[in-house]
């Protein structure tokens, strides 16, 4: 069946350009999740949507980077005025329940978007 | 700050031998994940184990969890180079926190 799928695979830009990453999870899946892997680090939690609840904005990096979920479906990761410290690639997993208080739930990763800011 | 760290950073053995990753975290957890990455691939879930488990099996893989060194290892039995990739532990408390990886390399 159909994962999670991201757009664009790949996205060079210049410093101080806005740039906008898309994430469509599995169909049904309430949670939905933002990541950053720079080069040579760990995963590090951007933001997570749950549903019609408000998200955990609580891993953004600073005030360029904003997220929303439109419908509870599509979700749009924005960062405004690039930096190079920006460059990596940006992953979005969703799962089915989405409450890691409850003993967790998989994640469904997709491939990522591969950003590089000039 | 990440949570969850593996070591070794990078390992490399010849195909069918076993392959030994460890992951050590530092605060409490409902279950930690195990994770596989291809180069240019999306993560892939191997294997979860729960707080309250010691260990578990899956076809090659084998998770053991010690809570009270808040450490897991994640075995990798009779290794093929098709097993090559980068391995991630995931803790999961209140967040989900990634390790940065161990890389494997299995020659054939």
């Amino acid at each position: 069946g159909a994962g999670v799928s991201q757009s664009p695979s790949n996205k060079v830009t210049e410093k101080g350009k806005d740039v906008e990453l898309r994430c469509d999870p599995i169909s049904g899946h309430t949670a939905l999740y933002w990541y950053r892997q720079s080069l040579g680090q760990g995963l590090e939690f951007l933001i997570y949507f749950q549903g019609n609840s408000a998200p955990d904005k609580s891993g953004l990096p600073s005030d360029r980077f904003s997220a929303e979920r439109t419908g509870g479906s599509v979700s749009t990761l924005t960062i405004q005025r690039t930096q190079q410290e920006d460059s990596a690639v940006y992953l979005c997993a969703s799962s089915l329940l989405g409450d890691p208080g409850l003993g967790g739930e998989t994640q469904y990763f997709g491939p990522g978007t591969r950003l590089l800011v000039l | 700050s990440q949570q969850g760290e593996e070591d070794p950073q990078a390992l490399s053995i010849q195909e069918g031998e076993n392959a030994t990753m460890n992951c050590s975290y530092k605060t409490s957890i409902n279950n930690l994940q195990w994770y596989r990455q291809n180069s240019g691939r999306g993560l892939v879930h191997l294997i979860l184990i729960r707080s309250n488990e010691r260990e578990k099996h899956s076809g090659r893989l084998r998770v053991t969890l010690d809570t009270s060194k808040k450490s897991s290892s994640l075995l990798i039995t009779a290794s093929r180079a098709a097993d090559t990739a980068s391995y991630f532990c995931a803790t999961v408390g209140n967040q989900f926190y990634f390790g940065t990886g161990t890389s494997l390399t299995v020659i054939p």
